[in-house]
């Protein structure tokens, strides 16, 4: 079971980019990567899903090491709307059992 | 498009009653979940279903039920309300489970009290 560890909170402001970094340190050779946000009193939005290298769609960008031990979530120029819980998930396929979101990380972005 | 829906939205129900939360999704997904959050908390997965007629537990599925009679549903059952189960309930759907087919989509939630 992959566990993963976040940061618990990080700041920011309008326009900067926001890098966030989950840990997977015991990371399996079929597990893939996937990021969430929630905003208060909603349910949790996928973000962005990768196994490998790097992955862009419109809203971010996903960074995996070689090692796969780590993930980076990179949201670029960030504004008030960012504002939001971002939860790492790493899970192997056909294994509902081990999806885990954590405590997440608590983005503010400031003015 | 509906997505997923999700009724009752809010519910306050003594402690003893029988209460079934409802999970609908129009999206034909094979996989459904049901999950809590607690306040300040992540989501913790209760019961899953990879296909309609098959079920497994999560990481906290006592004290919980659910059936998987066809593709669109996926009620969730309490037989017996006990006040720890006054969480917020998020219903997902997905086309697969895990790996690749990890983007769930979630229901807007409902938030159980038990009192």
């Amino acid at each position: 079971l992959a566990k993963t560890t976040q940061p618990i909170s990080m700041d920011s402001y309008e326009g900067q980019e926001v890098n966030i970094t989950c840990s997977h340190n015991n990371i399996a050779t079929n597990d893939y990567i996937t990021w969430y946000q929630q905003f208060p009193s909603q349910g949790p939005r996928f973000i962005i899903q990768g196994y490998k290298t790097k992955v862009t769609n419109e809203v971010a960008s996903l960074f995996i090491p070689a090692d796969r031990k780590s993930s980076t979530l990179s949201l670029p120029r960030v504004s008030l709307s960012d504002t939001a819980v971002y939860y790492c998930l790493v899970a192997p396929p056909g294994s509902a059992r081990q999806l885990t979101f954590g405590s997440g990380t608590q983005l503010t972005v400031l003015p | 498009i509906a997505g997923i829906t999700q009724a009752p939205t809010s519910q306050i129900l003594a402690a003893g009653r029988r209460m079934t939360l409802r999970c609908t999704q129009d999206m034909r997904h094979n996989a459904m979940y049901w999950y809590r959050q607690d306040l300040g908390l992540g989501l913790r997965l209760i019961h899953y279903s990879n296909t309609a007629g098959t079920t497994g537990k999560g990481e906290v599925p006592d004290g919980y039920s659910v059936s998987r009679a066809n593709t669109d549903d996926f009620p969730l059952t309490l037989a017996s309300a006990v006040p720890s189960q006054t969480s917020v309930y998020f219903c997902a759907s997905s086309v697969g489970i895990g790996g690749a087919y990890n983007e769930q989509f979630f229901g807007p939630g409902t938030r159980l009290t038990v009192l």
